[in-house]
């Protein structure tokens, strides 16, 4: 099977912009997380997604939203960017109650 | 909200000797996960403890899980330069929760 993928790979932003990044799911897996990864954080929930519902959230700002279509791909927008928003962007994806696979990740440059 | 600690942050090890990280969590795990992240890589999913005081090995890596199921560990015995990495703990409270990680534990081997 192939892997959970993520694009883009790299970004680069100036405050105020919003970006919009993508995740595709391993095949078969509903369930898909993101994560921040930032280097003073570590690795900070955001959100799951499970068959296009929310199903758990993190304690991040309305500007963090995500959204998963009926195909299990996933999207997360971040709007009205800060230089704190720099970051490896991650997404997870599951089946049913099983681990999870990460993606290589979407690093962010906000200037 | 839930919480997840790990000991030590960081730690420098010779090749060959035995490497033990530590985690704990402010509530009762559902089960617990361990990945690991290379430098510039992405999260990488070891094994998963689903049982109370259960204990598993992966060749010279050892896990347990504690009876209470708040707490866990995992020893390297006799590391190698490839072990280089962060350790990072995981779990959710319940099988439907979030997953929440620990800030990882930073292992540097010298050869």
């Amino acid at each position: 099977k192939a892997g959970v993928t993520q694009t883009p790979r790299y970004l680069i932003k100036t405050r105020g912009q919003q970006v919009t990044l993508s995740c595709s799911p391993i095949s078969g897996h509903r369930s898909v997380s993101w994560y921040q990864q930032t280097p003073g954080q570590g690795l900070q929930f955001l959100f799951e997604y499970f068959s296009e519902t929310q199903r758990n959230k993190g304690n991040f700002p309305g500007r963090f939203s995500g959204r998963q279509f009926s195909n299990s791909r996933s999207e997360m927008n971040v709007s009205t960017l800060e230089l704190g928003d720099s970051a490896l962007y991650l997404c997870a994806s599951r089946a049913a109650q099983e681990t999870q696979y990460f993606g290589p990740g979407t690093r962010l440059l906000v200037l | 909200g839930q919480q997840v600690m790990q000991i030590p942050q960081y730690q420098h090890v010779q090749e060959g000797e035995d490497f033990t990280t530590y985690c704990n969590s402010s509530t009762t795990l559902s089960n617990i996960q361990w990945y690991k992240q290379r430098p510039g890589g992405h999260p990488v999913f070891l094994i998963q403890l689903v049982k109370s005081g259960e204990v598993k090995k992966q060749k010279r890596l050892t896990f347990q899980f504690g009876e209470a199921k708040k707490n866990s560990s995992l020893h390297i015995t006799a590391t190698q330069t490839t072990d280089v990495g962060t350790y990072f703990c995981a779990g959710p409270m319940t099988s439907y929760d979030k997953v929440i990680f620990g800030p990882g534990t930073s292992l540097s081997v010298i050869p």
